[in-house]
Parts: structure tokens; sequence; C-alpha cells
């Protein structure tokens, strides 16, 4: 199967909602790291983990390697958090980055 | 403090031509990443540089791909030749280290005829 697989593609909540997004990965990987992109294409790093859970503001995120598997959940969701959320883990064995297809958040007032 | 800045914002090529795309990193950040962007594949790593010296070569886009860093300051992004399927949105990003923040540019938006 594919590396990173991104959950779900795409999800809409209302302002003030809380929820998650997944990324599973097929083999052990050595670092996760999670990005947005805003609707003109702008690409913003939001957290990097070897492992353990790291939290932004209302952003927290988990990768627990062993288990295969990273997550972001967003709180109190905001109209400027709309955009597309990818995760990119890097294998053990290469360093290489992997992206996952994205998830589209579409926040609704 | 200037961010990634990338050239040109837009380019148009003929299927076979050589392209030059540049990019000049964070001043003062060690890392350089080279990535692609398309609706069909999604974002790809083509290269990444620490400290100048290329770490990751992207593999599958060795054949017409080359990327180089001269300089802590500038990197070139040259494909050669151009074919339709290099249509796509071009980032580059910058970070003090492998795991700190990336910074990205504005991208360089590629369309091969």
């Amino acid at each position: 199967g594919m590396p990173v697989e991104q959950n779900p593609p795409a999800l809409s909540l209302y302002e003030g909602a809380d929820s998650g997004l997944r990324c599973n990965f097929s083999t052990t990987m050595k670092s996760v790291q999670w990005f947005q992109q805003n609707h003109r294409g702008r690409l913003i790093t939001l957290f990097y983990l070897a492992q353990g859970t790291k939290e932004n503001g209302r952003l927290k995120s988990t990768f627990n390697s062993k288990e295969r598997y990273s997550t972001l959940h967003i709180k109190d969701a905001q109209l400027e958090d709309s955009g597309t959320y990818f995760c990119a883990a890097e294998t053990t064995n290469t360093g290489k980055l992997t992206f996952g297809d994205g998830t589209v958040l579409t926040v609704k007032p | 403090d200037a961010g990634v800045t990338q050239t040109p914002r837009h380019e148009v090529a003929e299927k076979g031509q050589t392209i030059i795309l540049k990019c000049e990193p964070v001043s003062g950040h060690n890392d350089l990443f080279w990535y692609r962007q398309t609706k069909i594949q999604g974002l790809e790593l083509l290269s990444y540089f620490r400290s100048k010296s290329l770490m990751e070569d992207g593999g599958a886009f060795k054949d017409r791909f080359k990327a180089e860093m001269l300089n802590s300051s500038f990197s070139t992004l040259k494909i050669q030749p151009t074919e339709p399927k290099d249509s796509a949105v071009y980032l580059c990003a910058s970070s003090l280290d492998w795991g700190d923040t990336q910074y990205f540019g504005p991208g360089t938006r590629l369309l091969v005829l």
C-alpha cells in the first residue's frame, strides 16, 4: 500500500468545533511533519515530531512510530484554519520525506 | 528579514526546452528543499541540501532534474529536457536545520506545452 495514508480526504467543521486528522504509515517512520497550505497555495510548517506529542495553541500533534500513525488535533476551529493539511514522514532507511495526499479542511461560520 | 524568494513566478516552456528555476533561502538557513506539487501526484520532495551538500536527490527525478547549490544563498533547479508531465508548481523551502520550521517560497508555476 501507500507509504503514507492520510484521512479523511476532506473535512467540514463549524467554527468552535474540535476535530482530528490522521496519517497511517505502512512502515516504521523516523519522524513526521505536518504542514498547512492556505488558499493562496502558501505552505506553513506546523509541527515536526520524532516521537511523542507537541502542542501549539489550538493545535496538537502526536506521533507513535511503533504503532505507525500520527494525528493532528484542531481545537476550537476558526475560519482561518481552512486549508489543506499534509503530513510528511521520513522513512528510517532512506531519510526521504513522503507526503500524504492531504486533508482539505473547510471551517464554516 | 526576507523570506524565501523564488523566480520566476510563472514559466511557460515548449517540450524539449531547458528551464532553470531559482531560489534564495532565508539568510542563515542550512537546509534547502525543492518540492513539486501537482493535482495528481500531490507533494513530492525533489532535492534536499544540508549546508550546500546534496542529501536527497529525489530518486525517480534524477534523470532530467538537477538541483544545485553553489553557495549558501542561492539554489537552482534545472529541468532538461522539459516534458508536458513536468507541468506543476515547484516549491523551494529552507530551514535552520532538519526538523526546524521550513519556510516556503511562493512557488514557480511551470507549464510545459
